[in-house]
């Protein structure tokens, strides 16, 4: 079935860099674009970024613009998630997700997420 | 960046009430708008994509509508399973934005 599951959270010192990966199971991978949306403990969503299908083009919100880097590796089916310069306010789950092929304007498969906590 | 507000920010609701959650965007996006659920401990769903459009295997009790700058999420009979918190999320810009959030409650 279709499938996304993150990996690489953890407990990471503010300025530290920390890099998430996202394997996609269950669907032609290269054919979608890709997000990365965070959740602060107890708070809302925030899109973080999103990378076409080719990986050619990206967006990225404007908190992370410069410090994160969204990429991918189609020939092993994965999304990645490069975090520098890490702050507190970073803190939280971090889902992948799959673009809505349907109309690109949503997301329509998410994984379970993968928890990042930036703390002395 | 555009702005999302969603009104309330929290409901309680009876089984079989129907609730209707407002989402306001700073500025207009057409139709550029998304709804979803998220329950309690679990990743999003989505619900309502171009502000009418319900996606596949939602029950038809949810509904969206509105365009320009004022959205409407419908759940015309509330189920106990709708508890969770709702969010409107838009698609005009190609940085996307996301609302605060509705938590409902029944």
């Amino acid at each position: 079935q279709v499938q996304l599951v993150e990996s690489g959270g953890g407990v990471v010192q503010p300025g530290r860099s920390l890099r998430l990966s996202c394997a996609a199971s269950g669907f032609t991978f290269s054919s979608y674009a890709m997000h990365w949306v965070r959740q602060a403990p107890g708070k809302g969503l925030e899109w973080v970024a999103v990378i076409s299908h080719d990986g050619s083009d990206s967006y990225y919100a404007d908190s992370v613009k410069g410090r994160f880097t969204i990429s991918r590796d189609n020939s092993k089916n994965t999304l990645y998630l490069q975090m520098d310069s890490l702050r507190a306010e970073d803190t939280g789950v971090f889902y992948c997700a799959r673009d809505f092929a349907v109309t690109s304007d949503a997301v329509d498969i998410w994984g379970q997420g993968t928890m990042v906590t930036v703390s002395s | 960046d555009i702005q999302m507000t969603q009104s309330p920010s929290s409901l309680s609701a009876s089984v079989g009430d129907r609730v209707t959650i407002t989402c306001r965007a700073s500025q207009s996006i057409s139709n550029y708008l998304t709804w979803y659920q998220q329950r309690p401990g679990k990743a999003p769903k989505l619900l309502i994509y171009l502000a009418s459009n319900l996606h596949s295997g939602v029950p038809s009790r949810f509904s969206g509508s509105g365009s320009g700058t004022d959205f409407t999420l419908t759940i015309t009979s509330l189920q106990p399973e709708d508890l969770g918190t709702y969010y409107c999320q838009q698609s005009f810009s190609s940085l996307w934005t996301v609302g605060q959030g509705t938590k409902v409650e029944i």
